[in-house]
């Protein structure tokens, strides 16, 4: 069973930074592409960023003006995005996925950016 | 910047058939296939179609998509209660070489 188990979040002042790290697990890690997304009830489901299995190609949404950055240990099967300059705008519940296709997806976990 | 629009609501009576529409253009739907996702806020998406009309193991078939041209469509026959929830397209967009969700609709069993 694919499992992906999403944590790091929280509450974070504005133009500070977080990570959040995604543990997967039930599939093989090494050999799929990993997604974040997020979701906010103003916008709906959000594309962030994706990583290729091997992690030297990464893509991001342009929203992002270079703020996140997605990266993956292939050996603990753990994918990462460091968030950094956050504004409100950035707060979200945001989630990790697996697959071509966002197959599978985690439970989110949350991040409040507020003074 | 290239945008998929989706209606932002849609409804039925239980047993009806909904149909929800996806427009983009020839940078993403017109070239690439897509996927559509339901949603209840606070939990985990899922994954209904894929490559237009493929569904993964364990979604009825009272889910079916198409595509023609920029365009893409999820229907749900015989509306359930169940199926109360926010509905996404997604698809790649080689314009912005990054992935697209429409805004969501919104779909309820009236």
């Amino acid at each position: 069973e694919v499992q992906l188990v999403e944590s790091g979040g929280g509450l974070v002042q504005p133009g500070g930074s977080l990570r959040l790290s995604c543990a997967a697990s039930g599939f093989v890690f090494k050999n799929s592409w990993m997604t974040w997304l997020r979701h906010s009830p103003r916008k709906g489901l959000e594309w962030l960023a994706n990583i290729r299995p091997d992690g030297k190609q990464t893509y991001y949404a342009a929203s992002l003006k270079g703020r996140f950055i997605i990266s993956r240990d292939n050996a603990k099967s753990l994918l990462y995005l460091q968030m950094n300059s956050l504004r409100d705008e950035d707060t979200a519940l945001y989630y990790c996925s697996e697959g071509n296709s966002h197959d599978y997806w985690g439970q989110g976990v949350p991040v409040t950016v507020s003074s | 910047q290239p945008v998929l629009t989706q209606p932002p609501s849609a409804s039925g009576t239980s047993g009806q058939t909904v149909t929800i529409t996806c427009s983009g253009s020839n940078s993403n739907l017109g070239r690439k296939s897509v996927s559509w996702y339901q949603h209840l806020p606070g939990t985990a998406p899922k994954r209904l179609l894929y490559d237009n009309y493929q569904r993964p193991s364990g979604v009825p078939d009272r889910f079916s998509g198409s595509k023609s041209g920029t365009s893409a469509s999820l229907v749900i026959s015989g509306l359930q209660s169940d199926d109360e929830a926010d509905y996404y397209c997604a698809a790649w967009d080689d314009s912005v070489m990054g992935w697209l969700f429409g805004g969501g609709t919104k779909v309820t069993v009236l």
